[in-house]
Protein backbone atom coordinates (compact mmCIF):
# COMPACT_ATOMS: atom_id res chain seq x y z
CA UNK A 1 0.00 0.00 0.00
CA UNK A 2 0.99 3.33 -0.58
CA UNK A 3 2.61 5.24 2.33
CA UNK A 4 4.48 8.59 2.44
CA UNK A 5 6.30 8.80 6.13
CA UNK A 6 7.45 12.18 7.11
CA UNK A 7 10.64 13.40 9.34
CA UNK A 8 9.63 14.55 13.18
CA UNK A 9 8.85 18.00 14.15
CA UNK A 10 11.12 20.83 13.77
CA UNK A 11 11.67 24.27 16.33
CA UNK A 12 13.69 27.29 14.22
CA UNK A 13 14.65 30.37 15.20
CA UNK A 14 13.91 33.50 12.76
CA UNK A 15 16.35 33.86 9.98
CA UNK A 16 16.88 29.78 9.88
CA UNK A 17 16.42 27.09 7.40
CA UNK A 18 14.10 23.94 7.40
CA UNK A 19 14.55 20.84 6.13
CA UNK A 20 11.72 18.71 5.39
CA UNK A 21 11.83 14.57 4.55
CA UNK A 22 8.91 12.30 3.27
CA UNK A 23 9.55 8.75 2.15
CA UNK A 24 7.53 7.14 -0.62
CA UNK A 25 6.61 3.77 -0.49
CA UNK A 26 3.94 0.86 -1.73
CA UNK A 27 4.57 2.16 -5.51
CA UNK A 28 6.95 3.31 -8.00
CA UNK A 29 8.90 6.59 -6.74
CA UNK A 30 9.96 8.16 -9.97
CA UNK A 31 5.97 7.45 -11.68
CA UNK A 32 4.11 10.42 -9.64
CA UNK A 33 4.57 14.24 -8.75
CA UNK A 34 4.87 14.73 -4.99
CA UNK A 35 3.50 18.00 -4.04
CA UNK A 36 3.98 19.98 -0.33
CA UNK A 37 0.98 21.74 1.29
CA UNK A 38 1.15 23.79 4.47
CA UNK A 39 -1.28 24.53 6.93
CA UNK A 40 -1.34 27.05 9.37
CA UNK A 41 -2.70 26.83 13.09
CA UNK A 42 -6.36 26.72 12.79
CA UNK A 43 -6.03 27.73 9.03
CA UNK A 44 -6.73 26.38 5.88
CA UNK A 45 -4.21 24.97 2.85
CA UNK A 46 -2.04 26.44 0.99
CA UNK A 47 -0.42 24.74 -1.47
CA UNK A 48 3.16 25.18 -1.82
CA UNK A 49 4.79 23.22 -4.84
CA UNK A 50 5.44 20.28 -6.71
CA UNK A 51 8.49 18.41 -7.63
CA UNK A 52 8.76 15.38 -10.70
CA UNK A 53 10.65 12.71 -8.83
CA UNK A 54 11.80 11.34 -12.02
CA UNK A 55 14.22 14.35 -13.33
CA UNK A 56 13.99 16.39 -10.48
CA UNK A 57 12.13 19.71 -12.03
CA UNK A 58 9.94 21.67 -9.99
CA UNK A 59 7.23 24.46 -9.61
CA UNK A 60 6.54 27.08 -6.84
CA UNK A 61 3.91 29.13 -5.56
CA UNK A 62 4.90 32.73 -6.37
CA UNK A 63 4.45 33.72 -2.49
CA UNK A 64 7.61 31.16 -1.54
CA UNK A 65 9.86 31.53 -4.55
CA UNK A 66 13.20 32.60 -3.62
CA UNK A 67 12.85 30.44 -0.38
CA UNK A 68 11.82 27.01 -1.41
CA UNK A 69 13.68 24.25 -2.60
CA UNK A 70 12.36 20.59 -3.21
CA UNK A 71 14.75 18.18 -4.28
CA UNK A 72 14.62 14.20 -4.15
CA UNK A 73 16.55 11.09 -3.75
CA UNK A 74 15.52 8.02 -5.45
CA UNK A 75 17.36 6.09 -4.37
CA UNK A 76 16.10 5.95 -0.89
CA UNK A 77 12.72 7.51 -3.07
CA UNK A 78 12.58 10.36 -0.43
CA UNK A 79 11.63 14.13 -1.09
CA UNK A 80 12.93 16.92 0.42
CA UNK A 81 11.16 20.30 1.06
CA UNK A 82 13.71 23.29 2.36
CA UNK A 83 12.28 26.44 3.57
CA UNK A 84 14.89 29.17 4.15
CA UNK A 85 14.54 32.93 5.89
CA UNK A 86 12.08 31.20 8.02
CA UNK A 87 9.83 33.95 9.88
CA UNK A 88 7.04 33.47 12.83
CA UNK A 89 4.41 32.86 9.50
CA UNK A 90 5.70 29.71 8.37
CA UNK A 91 4.78 28.15 11.57
CA UNK A 92 2.28 25.10 10.04
CA UNK A 93 1.83 21.49 9.45
CA UNK A 94 3.85 20.67 6.13
CA UNK A 95 2.50 17.73 4.31
CA UNK A 96 3.78 16.16 1.35
CA UNK A 97 1.06 14.45 -0.83
CA UNK A 98 1.49 12.26 -3.87
CA UNK A 99 -0.63 13.58 -7.02
CA UNK A 100 -0.93 11.38 -10.24
CA UNK A 101 1.69 10.73 -13.38
CA UNK A 102 0.35 14.21 -14.41
CA UNK A 103 1.34 16.94 -13.09
CA UNK A 104 -2.26 18.41 -13.16
CA UNK A 105 -3.26 16.25 -10.42
CA UNK A 106 -5.28 15.82 -6.94
CA UNK A 107 -3.55 14.86 -4.31
CA UNK A 108 -5.17 10.95 -3.65
CA UNK A 109 -1.98 9.74 -0.56
CA UNK A 110 -0.93 12.59 2.09
CA UNK A 111 1.84 12.15 4.77
CA UNK A 112 1.25 12.36 8.36
CA UNK A 113 2.23 16.08 8.75
CA UNK A 114 5.09 17.72 10.31
CA UNK A 115 4.88 20.32 12.85
CA UNK A 116 7.22 23.37 12.39
CA UNK A 117 7.80 25.73 14.83
CA UNK A 118 9.50 29.30 14.16
CA UNK A 119 10.30 31.16 17.34
CA UNK A 120 12.87 33.35 18.69
CA UNK B 1 -3.78 33.19 -9.05
CA UNK B 2 -7.48 31.53 -9.37
CA UNK B 3 -9.10 32.41 -6.19
CA UNK B 4 -11.97 29.86 -4.77
CA UNK B 5 -14.52 31.40 -2.00
CA UNK B 6 -16.27 28.01 -0.05
CA UNK B 7 -19.89 28.82 1.39
CA UNK B 8 -21.34 28.40 3.57
CA UNK B 9 -18.43 28.90 6.40
CA UNK B 10 -20.39 26.87 8.78
CA UNK B 11 -22.88 24.44 8.04
CA UNK B 12 -24.88 22.97 11.04
CA UNK B 13 -26.76 20.02 10.52
CA UNK B 14 -28.15 16.15 12.07
CA UNK B 15 -27.10 13.09 11.05
CA UNK B 16 -29.63 11.98 8.44
CA UNK B 17 -29.83 15.17 6.80
CA UNK B 18 -28.52 16.67 3.18
CA UNK B 19 -25.43 18.74 3.14
CA UNK B 20 -24.81 21.12 0.53
CA UNK B 21 -21.27 22.99 0.29
CA UNK B 22 -20.53 25.12 -2.76
CA UNK B 23 -16.94 26.37 -4.26
CA UNK B 24 -16.99 29.07 -6.59
CA UNK B 25 -13.44 29.89 -9.15
CA UNK B 26 -12.69 33.42 -9.89
CA UNK B 27 -11.56 31.87 -13.02
CA UNK B 28 -13.30 29.12 -15.33
CA UNK B 29 -11.57 25.58 -14.56
CA UNK B 30 -10.23 23.80 -17.34
CA UNK B 31 -11.34 20.01 -17.61
CA UNK B 32 -13.19 20.66 -14.30
CA UNK B 33 -10.00 20.22 -12.79
CA UNK B 34 -11.56 20.53 -8.77
CA UNK B 35 -10.94 18.06 -6.35
CA UNK B 36 -12.73 18.23 -2.87
CA UNK B 37 -10.91 16.98 0.47
CA UNK B 38 -12.58 16.44 3.82
CA UNK B 39 -9.87 17.04 6.65
CA UNK B 40 -10.48 15.89 10.60
CA UNK B 41 -8.77 17.62 13.39
CA UNK B 42 -5.08 16.30 13.71
CA UNK B 43 -5.01 14.52 10.54
CA UNK B 44 -4.39 14.90 7.38
CA UNK B 45 -6.86 15.75 4.32
CA UNK B 46 -8.47 12.74 2.48
CA UNK B 47 -9.20 13.33 -0.77
CA UNK B 48 -13.29 12.95 -1.78
CA UNK B 49 -13.59 13.61 -5.68
CA UNK B 50 -11.59 14.64 -8.22
CA UNK B 51 -12.14 15.79 -11.82
CA UNK B 52 -15.17 17.45 -9.94
CA UNK B 53 -17.46 14.67 -10.10
CA UNK B 54 -15.34 11.58 -10.18
CA UNK B 55 -15.19 9.22 -6.54
CA UNK B 56 -11.97 8.92 -4.90
CA UNK B 57 -11.21 4.83 -3.81
CA UNK B 58 -13.14 3.68 -0.82
CA UNK B 59 -15.75 7.03 -0.89
CA UNK B 60 -18.91 5.98 -0.26
CA UNK B 61 -22.10 6.99 -2.94
CA UNK B 62 -23.58 9.26 -0.25
CA UNK B 63 -20.66 11.71 -1.48
CA UNK B 64 -21.04 12.94 -4.98
CA UNK B 65 -20.06 15.85 -7.04
CA UNK B 66 -21.55 18.36 -9.55
CA UNK B 67 -20.42 21.56 -11.30
CA UNK B 68 -18.02 22.84 -13.78
CA UNK B 69 -16.99 26.46 -15.09
CA UNK B 70 -16.77 28.67 -12.12
CA UNK B 71 -19.36 26.83 -9.76
CA UNK B 72 -19.04 23.80 -8.26
CA UNK B 73 -21.01 21.17 -5.22
CA UNK B 74 -20.17 18.79 -3.24
CA UNK B 75 -23.48 17.36 -1.53
CA UNK B 76 -23.53 14.35 0.91
CA UNK B 77 -27.28 12.68 0.79
CA UNK B 78 -27.21 11.98 4.36
CA UNK B 79 -25.31 12.68 6.62
CA UNK B 80 -23.50 10.37 9.23
CA UNK B 81 -21.58 10.74 12.65
CA UNK B 82 -17.79 10.04 10.34
CA UNK B 83 -19.06 13.14 7.77
CA UNK B 84 -18.61 15.75 10.54
CA UNK B 85 -15.44 17.88 9.77
CA UNK B 86 -13.78 20.37 7.41
CA UNK B 87 -14.18 20.40 3.82
CA UNK B 88 -11.63 21.88 1.26
CA UNK B 89 -12.31 22.42 -2.50
CA UNK B 90 -8.80 22.16 -4.74
CA UNK B 91 -8.19 23.70 -8.14
CA UNK B 92 -5.52 22.06 -9.69
CA UNK B 93 -5.40 23.55 -13.13
CA UNK B 94 -3.60 26.34 -13.08
CA UNK B 95 -0.82 27.06 -10.82
CA UNK B 96 -0.80 27.80 -8.39
CA UNK B 97 -2.85 25.04 -7.32
CA UNK B 98 -5.14 27.24 -4.80
CA UNK B 99 -7.42 25.49 -2.45
CA UNK B 100 -10.60 27.28 -0.96
CA UNK B 101 -11.03 28.37 2.51
CA UNK B 102 -12.59 25.35 3.87
CA UNK B 103 -16.57 24.69 5.26
CA UNK B 104 -16.99 22.94 8.24
CA UNK B 105 -20.32 20.83 8.93
CA UNK B 106 -20.45 20.66 12.52
CA UNK B 107 -23.44 18.46 14.43
CA UNK B 108 -26.34 20.62 15.09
Amino acid sequence: QVQLVQSGAEVKKPGASVKVSCKASGYTFTNYYMHWVRQAPGQGLEWMGVINPSGGSTRFTQRLQGRVAMTRDTSTSTVFMELSSLRSEDTAVYYCARGTYDILSWLEYWGQGTLVTVSS
Amino acid sequence: EIVLTQSPATLSLSPGERATLSCGASQSLSSSYLAWYQQKPGLAPRLLIYYASTRATGIPDRFSGSGSGTDFTLTISRLEPEDFGVYFCQQYGSSPYTFGQGTKVEIK
